[in-house]
């Protein structure tokens, strides 16, 4: 199974409102990332959070990693039609030398 | 490169020949990755290289997936005898050390149609 699975599988919100997005991992990581995947494209990075940091902010997006849970959460504040895509938290665990991906959350942000 | 550049965009295959795909990575990155995603999924790991060498194959599905690099730079995926269900979009990325401080730089993908 994936290390890194999302919840939820498809969120639907209106502009201007907050999305969130969980993600969930089974095993120690070095550090989790988030991307973001806008239909028919490549995967665009959005923020690395390292196992040693809780909470980091780029922009509208707010990324917090709460190791003794083995979860993330991302927030997108006052969200746009723009924001319209597909999530993706990955994960580099201990030793891996590679990032494991989930199956990600798919967001629609109706204008 | 400014990014990560992969050829060709779009192939389309009969079922049981060879293909090619191919990977530029950004100039100075050590790392690259492939992985692949099937319609609606998340990616699935394939393989990585650390200059020339593949420390981790374990994503391949069969014998019939192999890789390499050459001169740390260009990195070629080669599917033989391919199968319907090689049908995907394969991915490349790259970064300046493991994931480095950055993430990964992915690259726009080659959608592979096998008929």
């Amino acid at each position: 199974s994936q290390q890194g699975e999302e919840d939820p599988q498809a969120l639907s919100i209106q502009e201007g409102e907050n999305a969130t997005m969980n993600c969930s991992y089974k095993t120690s990581i070095n550090n989790l990332q988030w991307y973001r995947q806008n239909s028919g494209r490549g995967l665009v990075h959005l923020i690395l959070i390292r196992s040693n940091e809780r909470e980091k902010h780029s922009g509208r997006l707010r990324v917090t990693l709460d190791t003794s849970k083995k979860s993330s959460s991302l927030l997108i504040t006052a969200s746009r039609a723009a924001d319209t895509a597909s999530y993706f938290c990955a994960t580099e665990n201990t030793n891996a030398g590679k990032s494991t991906f989930g199956d990600g959350t798919t967001l629609t942000v109706k204008p | 490169g400014a990014g990560v550049s992969q050829s060709p965009s779009n192939k389309v295959t009969e079922k049981g020949k060879d293909v090619e795909l191919r990977c530029d990575p950004i100039s100075g990155h050590t790392a690259l990755y492939w992985y692949r995603q099937s319609l609606g999924q998340g990616l699935e790991f394939l393989i990585y290289f650390q200059g020339n060498s593949a420390p981790d194959k374990s994503g391949l599905p069969s014998d019939r997936f192999s890789a390499e690099r050459t001169g740390g730079s260009v990195s070629t995926l080669t599917i033989q005898r391919t199968q319907q269900e090689d049908s995907a979009v394969y991915l490349c990325a790259s970064s300046l050390w493991n994931v480095g401080l950055d993430g990964y730089t992915f690259g726009s993908g080659t959608r592979l149609t096998v008929v």
